[in-house]
């Protein structure tokens, strides 16, 4: 039951371009979401996180817009570079315990390898 | 300026043998998690720890230990090794559980069960 979905596996982008990494949730409950980037051979490292009392999360080159109606959130790269080619997790997490859940837990997507071309 | 620490990096294990992986913090985070992935399948959580003595299941517990006596360490004991656990495995700590809590994770212990 994958209640975190990145439905593109991979996006191929020219540097300086723009890259935009797309995340579906299913779960209501979900306040709190993250994206996660990582490079082979390499944990996960955080990136940037938007609240659900927000729609839009920016940090540099990097901005997140969060459409709860739609449960759907994405991220922004403007300008994307080379070394943004990374392998890209969307996370989400609930506030609480409730059913089917765990404290503190991130729901993962599947990632999506982004590619940046010169 | 450490951070997550786990070890080792990679092992290789026969089926049925058992094995510890080593996580430890130095950020006095209160919340320890042990993920895993597999190819395609995102990360996924194995067990998780809200502070000193008190740990519990996440999504795929089974053929999995953890214990937590310190606020620094938090080992996962594979207690009989199958080729189903062949995974790469990361530790992640975070100052407290629940929303904001940035949640950061060590390098990652490839394991191999042959």
């Amino acid at each position: 039951d994958q209640q975190v979905k990145q439905n593109s596996p991979s996006l191929s982008v020219q540097e300086g371009r723009i890259s935009i990494l797309n995340c579906d949730y299913t779960n209501s409950m979900f306040d709190y979401f993250l994206w996660y980037k990582k490079y082979p051979a390499e944990g996960p490292t955080f990136l940037i996180s938007i609240s659900s009392i927000k729609d839009k999360n920016e940090d540099g080159r990097f901005t997140v817009f969060l459409n709860k109606s739609a449960k759907h959130l994405s991220l922004h790269i403007v300008p994307s570079q080379p070394g943004d080619s990374a392998v890209y997790f969307c996370a989400a997490q609930s506030p609480r315990a409730d059913r089917g859940s765990t404290l503190g837990r991130l729901y993962f997507g599947r990632g999506t390898q982004l590619t940046v071309w010169p | 300026n450490a951070g997550v620490t786990q070890t080792p990096k990679f092992q290789v294990l026969k089926t049925g043998q058992s094995m510890t992986l080593q996580c430890a913090q130095d950020m006095n985070h209160e919340y320890m998690s042990w993920y895993r992935q597999d190819p395609g399948m995102g990360l996924r959580l194995i067990h998780y720890s809200v502070g000193a003595g008190i740990t519990d299941q996440g999504e795929v517990p089974n053929g999995y230990n953890v214990s937590r006596s310190t606020t620094e360490d938090f080992p996962l004991r594979l207690l009989s090794a199958a080729p189903s656990q062949t995974s790469v495995y990361f530790c992640a700590s975070s100052y407290s559980w629940g929303p904001g809590n940035t949640i950061y994770f060590g390098e990652g212990s490839w394991l191999t069960v042959v």
